[in-house]
């Protein structure tokens, strides 16, 4: 069974610091990756996709470690709205129930 | 665009009742989705379909039914409620299933079944 496992959290960090955490997948074949943000009582929402080279998007950074089948995500600076749960989800290239996969989503509280 | 709406964003039922919750898209997208979310489960998908006129089932389908007549639509029908599917209930729809493309997800129907 394709699994997409996360540390579920919570992490607590101060404003103005840096966290960091990963995604790990079992899928070999996985070939789309994402990060999604999902705020309390709110739906999913797409923050970035993550390419093999990585990419930055602002204060976010996401890579992709293909050998060791994880994908990760930094933020730095961050910001009290950047509490969340931050869910990562791995994609083949089948369609349907094959096609997408979700982790259970690592929750992150940033305090004053 | 009005993305992925749903209704209701609220329900209470009773036990052996049925209901259907309502989605909708207006982004032309061929692929749509039904998830539940319950706390430390994460998301799981119920049915889903990859464009009009066909449907397949997901990863927990039992006591829930769809059909998908056009693009737009995608029903979820709960054929008698059990106090096991209170959730919050989430639809989804991209361009294509799997592969680099984005998912809308509508706002949610919270369910609660006593």
């Amino acid at each position: 069974r394709k699994e997409v496992e996360q540390d579920p959290g919570p992490f607590n960090v101060p404003e103005g610091a840096t966290v960091a955490f990963n995604c790990t997948y079992s899928n070999s074949a996985s070939q789309s990756f994402f990060w999604y943000r999902q705020d309390c009582r709110k739906e999913p929402k797409l923050l970035m996709s993550v390419y093999s080279s990585g990419n930055e998007d602002g204060r976010f950074t996401a890579q992709l470690n293909r050998a060791s089948q994880y994908i990760s995500l930094l933020i730095r600076d961050s910001k009290l709205s950047d509490s969340a749960t931050y869910l990562c989800v791995v994609t083949g290239l089948g369609g349907g129930a094959d096609g997408l996969t979700f982790g259970k989503g690592t929750h992150l509280i940033i305090q004053p | 665009n009005a993305g992925v709406t749903q209704t209701p964003k609220f329900q209470v039922l009773k036990t052996g009742q049925s209901m259907t919750l309502q989605c909708a898209q207006d982004m032309n997208h061929e692929y749509m989705s039904w998830y539940r979310q319950d706390p430390g489960m994460g998301l799981r998908l119920i049915h889903y379909s990859v464009g009009a006129g066909i449907t397949d089932q997901g990863e927990v389908p039992n006591g829930y039914n769809v059909s998908r007549s056009t693009t737009e639509d995608f029903p979820l029908r709960l054929l008698s409620a059990a106090p096991s599917q209170t959730s919050v209930y989430f639809c989804a729809s991209s361009y294509r299933a799997g592969g680099p493309y984005e998912q809308y997800f509508g706002p949610g129907t919270r369910l609660t079944v006593t």
